[in-house]
């Protein structure tokens, strides 16, 4: 149980184009998901917080007009990277928490390795 | 300083145990985590340890916690070379969670 996917596992795309990342959970609903970025040998950065039907709350630093983050049911987020850039390129992942109380382990995507040329 | 602090490389042959160390700011943790990054995957929850307890085991895993030291540890006996991964200590801080820089396990056949 507690399965999270990623779709794309990877994508390539032009500079200036929009690229949109969907992050689902399987087999349990997310009232939350978190969006990360890893760069190579780094540790996971948090970009935003989405809860299912409301605005995404952004990390400092990040900017909420270039990575649009869509919560839109209860097992599915996406992140759109727009007008994406070379210094885009990078791994995100996403995560959904089960529950709200307990443990609130996390449960992880696979990734999405993007890169922008 | 950083919330959670690991150190970044650990060497092991194959067979022996591996121990990983992570110390933590936040007292107030709840729960202390650690998860598996295999190369070019997401993180995979490892274990979790309750505030509350000394040491938790799980088949080869055992975590250690030193709540006064606020040091956290994961021992791995019979080290495999599929152990091979970072592995990222993690607590949480409100409704998010905090993770270590990382430590990059690497197992010699």
């Amino acid at each position: 149980g507690a399965v999270v996917s990623q779709h794309p596992s990877w994508v390539i795309c032009k500079s200036g184009t929009s690229v949109k990342i969907e992050c689902r959970s399987l087999d349990f609903q997310a009232t939350t998901m978190f969006w990360y970025r890893q760069f190579p040998k780094q540790s996971l950065m948090l970009m935003a917080t989405s809860n299912e039907g409301s605005k995404a709350t952004y990390e400092q630093g990040v900017e909420k007009d270039k990575f649009l983050i869509n919560h839109a049911s209860l097992t599915l987020s996406t992140l759109t990277v727009t007008s994406a850039h070379p210094e885009d390129s990078s791994f995100y992942i996403c995560s959904a928490r089960v529950g709200a109380g307990g443990a609130n382990e996390q449960y992880f995507g696979p990734g999405t390795r993007l890169t922008v040329t | 300083g950083e919330d959670v602090e690991q150190s970044l490389f650990l060497s092991v042959r194959e067979g022996d145990s591996s121990v990983i160390n992570c110390t933590y700011t936040d007292s107030s943790s709840t729960y202390l985590y650690w998860y598996k990054q295999e190369p070019g995957a997401g993180l995979q929850l490892l274990t979790y340890i309750f505030s509350n307890m000394d040491m938790k085991q799980d088949q080869r895993l055992t975590v250690l916690l030193n709540k006064k030291d606020k040091h956290l540890s994961l021992r791995i006996a019979d080290t495999q070379t599929g152990d091979s991964a970072i592995y990222f200590c993690a607590a949480p801080r409100g409704f998010k969670t905090i993770f270590g820089a990382g430590t990059r396990l690497f197992v010699k056949a």
